[in-house]
């Protein structure tokens, strides 16, 4: 059964840093591309990485690039997201996701992990 | 970056309507269209891919549709297990980018 289990989110300060994980299972992580999608308050979802499966290939929307770091550990079968300079607009729940083989839809997600960027 | 636009934002449906969903992309997207679906207090699943795909456990009454700007996802027979909020994503250029999401509630 493929699962993915995110970990690390919580309460910071407008300018701190945070890093995320995510645990996977089941299925063998170093051939999947993944990313992480965030939900805000209002229930919009916004993707805000992306990273291939050999850790290559970052990509960031300008919202967070240069403030967020995707890397990934394949001999620990986990995904990161560290995330500074953040800001109250970074307030939301954070999934991580599997892409499909081949292609950019997202077929497995974790259960999510909420970060609240509030003093 | 590609804009989503979704709609209906919600809409009631009664059990074993045909319901549609529809997603406007602000450019072609060459067919790389996926809907998902989300249940209140879970994580978004993955319905449909390459705008007419069915992924793998997902009931045939789903299907998707459509080309260049256009796209939408048909539910034929609604269930009640069908409430939820879907979300189209467009993944043919990054940033890739989601709709606003359509509500889908049982009448």
């Amino acid at each position: 059964e493929v699962k993915l289990v995110e970990s690390g989110g919580g309460l910071v300060q407008p300018g701190g840093s945070l890093k995320l994980s995510c645990a996977a299972s089941g299925f063998t992580f170093s051939s999947y591309t993944m990313s992480w999608v965030r939900q805000t308050p209002e229930k919009r979802l916004e993707w805000v990485a992306y990273i291939s499966n050999g850790g290559g290939s970052p990509y960031y929307p300008d919202t967070v690039k240069g403030r967020f770091t995707i890397s990934r550990d394949n001999a620990k079968n986990t995904l990161y997201l560290q995330m500074s300079s953040l800001k109250s607009e970074d307030t939301a729940m954070y999934y991580c996701a599997r892409h499909l083989l081949g292609g950019y839809a997202m077929d497995y997600w974790g259960q999510g992990t909420s970060v609240t960027v509030s003093s | 970056d590609i804009q989503m636009t979704q709609s209906p934002a919600s809409l009631a449906a009664s059990v074993g309507d045909t319901v549609t969903i529809t997603c406007r992309a602000s450019e072609n997207i060459y067919y790389s269209l996926a809907w998902y679906q989300q249940k209140q207090g879970k994580s978004p699943q993955l319905l449909i891919y390459n705008a007419n795909s069915l992924e793998d456990g997902v009931p045939s009454r789903f299907s998707g549709s459509g080309s260049g700007t256009h796209y939408s996802m048909k539910i034929n027979s609604m269930q009640p297990e069908d409430t939820a909020t879907y979300f189209c994503k467009q993944a043919y250029d990054v940033p890739w980018t989601f709709g606003g999401g359509t509500k889908l509630e049982i009448k």
